[in-house]
Parts: structure tokens; sequence; C-alpha cells
């Protein structure tokens, strides 16, 4: 069964302080999203890694993709009030060439404080 | 080029009533799935399709739900004799053919069952 683990599922920061969110996977996928959700909305896409090694950043967030760990990391840094959302991160099932569905972790609800 | 489209956005019915959830792909995609987040937990997949065809209904219960995706027209996800545990927000993405990585979230559809 495909697994999806993130951790921490609640993180409290300050503002100006720096951390990792980590998602550990049981499939063999390659391919890793990570999502930010806001309360009563939909889904962000923020990033998609789609090899070993790959590194992404965007403001002050940066994924990163260890297939062999079979582990994502989203890190932050100097977090800011507007980052406070739940981000959740996703692996999908392979169809053998096609897109297929995917599986998300339980997400981390992060909260920015001044 | 309008994103991927979903109604009602709230639908409130009582126990054993019907729902029935809407889902318009973006333009030129013709795969679809369903996605339901039970409250402060992450998408589960429910169902894969594409046009006039169910791909994977692993994440369907096997009753009261149903799906389809015509031809001509939106997907719609039904759900029977509603009960309180079908409360959710009903998640709808598409992804183009051929294409792996690219799946698009609509805004859900928060259905309440009193």
């Amino acid at each position: 069964e495909l697994k999806v683990e993130q951790n921490p599922l609640f993180l409290s920061m300050q503002e100006g302080k720096n951390y990792t969110i980590y998602c550990n996977y049981s499939t063999t996928s390659d391919r890793l999203y990570w999502y930010r959700q806001d309360p009563g909305k939909s889904l962000e896409s923020l990033f998609v890694l789609l090899s070993n090694g790959a590194v992404k950043q965007e403001g002050r967030l940066m994924a990163s993709l260890d297939t062999k760990a079979r582990l994502s990391t989203l890190h932050i840094t100097a977090a800011v009030h507007d980052l406070s959302a739940t981000y959740f991160c996703a692996v999908d099932k392979d169809y053998g060439g096609s897109q297929g569905n995917l599986i998300f972790g339980k997400g981390t609800k992060l909260s920015v404080k001044p | 080029n309008a994103g991927v489209m979903q109604n009602p956005r709230h639908l409130v019915r009582r126990r054993g009533q019907e729902a029935r959830l809407r889902c318009s792909p973006m333009k030129g995609h013709s795969h679809v799935y369903w996605y339901r987040q039970l409250p402060e937990e992450g998408l589960k997949f429910m169902v894969y399709l594409q046009k006039e065809n169910i791909i994977d209904e692993s994440g369907m219960p096997k009753e009261r739900f149903s799906a389809e995706f015509p031809k001509e027209g939106p997907s719609i996800l039904r759900i029977q004799q509603v009960v309180r545990g079908d409360s959710a927000a009903y998640f709808c993405a598409s992804s183009p053919q051929g294409i792996r990585y690219e799946q698009y979230f609509g805004p859900g559809t928060r259905l309440t069952v009193t």
C-alpha cells in the first residue's frame, strides 16, 4: 500500500526563523508534489519534483527530493506570517506512463507568529 | 483560459437525500480525478476518469457513490442516500492527455449533511 507520511503535522514558528518539513513515502515513484492550502480554499501547486536530487526554490520556500531515501523536504527560510497555511506533499500512482492519481500526506499545519 | 470549475461550491443535504457534484475540467483536459478531504485531513483519492471511461475507482466506497465523465458535459460525482459521514470537501482535478505531472485542482464542493 502506498503511504505518504509528513512530519511534523503541526508547526508553530516565530517570524524570521527557519524550519524544515519532511515527507517520506513508500512507493518507488520519482515524482513528488508540494501543495499549499489556505483554510476553506483549494490546493495551490508549489513545486513539482521530477527526479532524484531535484531542488526547487520559490521565495522563502525550497523543496528537494531524494528518491533513494524516498524523502522530500520543504525548507522554510526566515518565515513570515503570510506563509501560515497547511502544506501537503503527494506522490502519484504510476500507471506505467500515464498520469496517476495522487497519494497525499496528512498535511503540516504551519502557523507563523510575530 | 478558465481553470477547473466545480459546482455547487456549497451543498447542504439532509440524511437520505442525493448529492450531485459537478466538475468541468480545464479546456483540453481529458483526465479527471475526484478527491475527498475530511476535516483536518489530507485529500484521499476516490476515482480517476477519462471521457466515458472509469480508469481507477479503487478509492470509491462500494455503495452509494458513483462517478461519470460523459462524452459531453461535466464529470459528475453522485452520492445517494447521504449520511453525516459524507460531510467533507470534494475536490476535482484535471490533467491534459499525455502529460504526466500536471494536475490542476478546482475550488472544491463543501458538502454538509444535516
